[in-house]
């Protein structure tokens, strides 16, 4: 079975602190997802990253993704109170036919507080 | 329209009835997924289907799950003799054909409660 261990689980901070969300696990990847999910809605995806070392920045969030494409992580910057929402990662399932099975982190409830 | 669609947005149903839920797919996607989400956790696999085949069942909690898709297009997934821990959203996604490093597109999912 391939896991994903997300942490933290939970994480309540102040508009304009800075904080990382971290994907890890023992089983090796062909990408990794991350998405944002509000209440209410599906998950929207953020960004995928697929080459082992790779780092994708989207305005104030940083992805990287570990060399051996086992782990990633999502820093954000400076958070904005519309940062607040539920965040995912998924791998999708490495080898063979691959047919975009993702396997889902638990999440990361992100709270930004004005 | 444009995204995923899925019925109803709610359910809720005595424990031991059957319940059906609906995803309507965006229009040529080819591969349909649908999870299961547990309160403000993560998604669990439970089923895929590329085109009217389901290749992957191994996610269906028990034989009392079942799921199909017609026309290569609106998929169902039936839970019958529900319980309480069936309690839970549904989401379906679809993406234009299965695979790893495509984004799949996701419903609003059905909140489903068995009393």
């Amino acid at each position: 079975t391939q896991l994903l261990e997300q942490s933290p689980q939970f994480l309540s901070i102040q508009e304009g602190e800075n904080l990382t969300v971290y994907c890890n696990s023992s089983s090796v990847f062909s990408s990794l997802q991350w998405y944002r999910q509000e209440p209410g809605e599906g998950p929207v995806l953020l960004v995928t990253v697929v080459t082992g070392g790779e780092v994708k920045k989207l305005k104030r969030l940083t992805f990287q993704f570990g060399d051996a494409r086992k782990d990633s992580s999502l820093h954000i910057t400076a958070a904005q109170p519309g940062d607040t929402g539920l965040y995912l990662c998924a791998g999708a399932k490495a080898g063979g036919t691959s047919y975009g099975k993702l396997t889902f982190g638990q999440g990361t409830i992100l709270t930004v507080h004005p | 329209g444009a995204g995923v669609s899925q019925s109803p947005s709610n359910k809720v149903t005595e424990k031991g009835k059957d319940v059906e839920l609906r995803c309507d797919p965006i229009s040529g996607h080819t591969a349909l997924y649908w999870y299961r989400q547990s309160l403000g956790q993560g998604l669990e696999f439970l089923i895929y289907f590329q085109g009217n085949s389901a290749p992957d069942k191994s996610g269906l909690p028990s034989d009392r799950f079942s799921a199909e898709r017609t026309g290569g297009s609106v998929s169902t997934l039936t839970i019958q003799r529900t319980q309480q821990e069936d309690s839970a959203v549904y989401l379906c996604a679809s993406s234009p054909w299965g695979d790893s490093n495509q984004p799949q597109h996701f419903g609003d999912g059905t909140r489903l409660s068995i009393l």
